[in-house]
């Protein structure tokens, strides 16, 4: 079954310091989305590419975040420097192109701890 | 803006013992609305899409209804491995977005 993969599961850094989150999407999927879950409530997108360009990012903070899809494919997403209250889950998810009203796939997550 | 409103926020079940989840929403034009569960530590699993009022999807002891304002899912007779927090999130016309409640964390007692 196809799945969505994402890298590292785990991350630990200190507060200051740049860390950056792999996302592998569903073969032929389109569009990509990252989302960051705080302990306790739901999912917030943070930015959505349909193939390699950006669709939405009014939730990222430009200062410290970036991400790209450079062919199209996979992506990356990087925070630079990490904050404290950068502390989440960060989480990857696709969907088919045009098909957001099938359901978005979601991978295991990046759990980000900022000391 | 679109919302998404879950109660109760947590319930703790006995096994075999049923109940439901709400989920209230508000969209300017709904384009679909999901259920997710999501385990600790994990990324959340797709349950269920819905698309129009009336509509029911059934899957395993879980059972997804949708009204014009809200949607409801019924949990029958749960085993302690239906334990998890389960999403709710709409869709809306004119994005690819979802917008997501705050879950409900459900467990079940052996």
């Amino acid at each position: 079954e196809a799945e969505v993969a994402q890298s590292p599961r785990y991350k630990i850094t200190e507060k200051s310091q740049a860390v950056a989150f792999w996302c592998d999407p569903i073969s032929g999927h389109a569009t990509l989305y990252w989302y960051r879950q705080i302990l306790g409530q739901g999912p917030e997108l943070l930015v959505q590419f349909q193939d390699e360009s950006v669709v939405d990012d009014s939730q990222l903070p430009k200062d410290r975040f970036s991400a790209e899809r450079l062919k199209g494919v996979d992506s990356t997403l990087k925070i630079q420097p990490a904050e404290l209250g950068d502390s989440a889950m960060y989480l990857c998810a696709s969907t088919p192109r045009g098909g957001g009203a099938l359901g978005q796939f979601f991978g295991p997550g990046t759990r980000l701890t900022v000391l | 803006e679109d919302q998404v409103t879950q109660s109760p926020e947590a319930l703790r079940l006995q096994e075999g013992e049923s109940s439901s989840l709400n989920c209230s929403y508000t969209v300017s034009g709904l384009r679909g609305l999901f259920w997710y569960r999501q385990d600790p530590g994990k990324g959340p699993e797709f349950l269920f899409t819905l698309y129009s009022a009336g509509e029911e999807k059934e899957k395993e002891r879980l059972k997804a209804t949708l009204t014009k304002k809200e949607s409801f899912l019924h949990i029958t007779a749960p085993k302690p491995e239906d334990s998890a927090t389960y999403l709710c999130a709409v869709l809306d016309f004119g994005n690819e977005k979802l917008t997501f409640g705050t879950g409900t964390r459900l467990t079940i007692i052996p």
